[in-house]
């Protein structure tokens, strides 16, 4: 099993730039959640996916922030235009079941916007 | 208030040590208790998960909850240097299904 595959591993951008993140969850699974973590806040979730649909995205911080999960294989987390403060590492994560009790995380990318 | 609260630390303990990792929470319908660890620079990884009151026992680690005092703990017996890492208690939510983490206690066991 390949496990929860993020790309890219590492992104270093200019504050104004897009960026993407994408995610392919393990075959199967039917929940996927987008993590933010920062040595101040934590892990925070952004945004979690059932059946390909968004769930809840309440977490997203701001408009610039876009997430979208086109079929079960396969999700984009985007910001447009990046900032600074955007720095972290993102983690996708999947689980076969929605309430999310035994969820599998990537390994992040880690973003760096200067 | 933050739903989950999770000292940071870091905490450092001699290889071989009893260590005692604790998180409180806010809202009693929290159901679903987990624990992972988070190895620099890698991913969280489920350790251990339990949703009723009481101890569960894994090997060297003991996860126990009290629903009462919305207190949540993770011992580990016979610490190892290799389990050094974040540990992060996470709590899922009965009402939204939401997982929500604590912010990770940094452990270094020493040999």
């Amino acid at each position: 099993d390949a496990g929860v595959i993020q790309s890219p591993r590492h992104e270093v951008t200019e504050m104004g730039q897009e960026v993407t993140l994408r995610c392919k969850p393990i075959s199967g699974h039917n929940s996927l959640f987008w993590y933010r973590q920062t040595m101040m806040r934590g892990l925070e979730l952004l945004i979690y996916f059932n059946n390909n649909v968004p769930i809840d995205d309440s977490g997203m911080p701001e408009d610039r922030f876009s997430a979208k999960m086109p079929n079960a294989s396969f999700s984009t987390l985007k910001i447009q235009p990046s900032e600074p403060r955007d720095s972290a590492v993102y983690f996708c994560a999947s689980t076969p079941q929605g309430s999310g009790n035994t969820i599998y995380f990537g390994e992040g990318s880690w973003l760096t916007v200067v | 208030q933050k739903e989950v609260e999770q000292d940071p630390g870091p905490l450092s303990v001699p290889e071989g040590a009893i260590v005692s990792l604790n998180c409180t929470y806010s809202n009693s319908a929290f159901q679903y208790f987990m624990w992972y660890r988070q190895y620099s620079r890698k991913g969280p990884e489920l350790l251990m998960y339990t949703y009723s009151s009481g101890n569960k026992e894994d090997g060297r680690f003991t996860a126990q909850v009290d629903k009462s005092s919305k207190y949540i703990s993770l011992f580990i017996r016979d610490s190892q240097p290799s389990d050094s890492a974040t540990y992060l208690c996470a709590i899922i939510s009965g009402n939204t299904g939401k997982l929500i983490f604590g912010q990770g206690t940094t452990l270094q066991v020493k040999p």
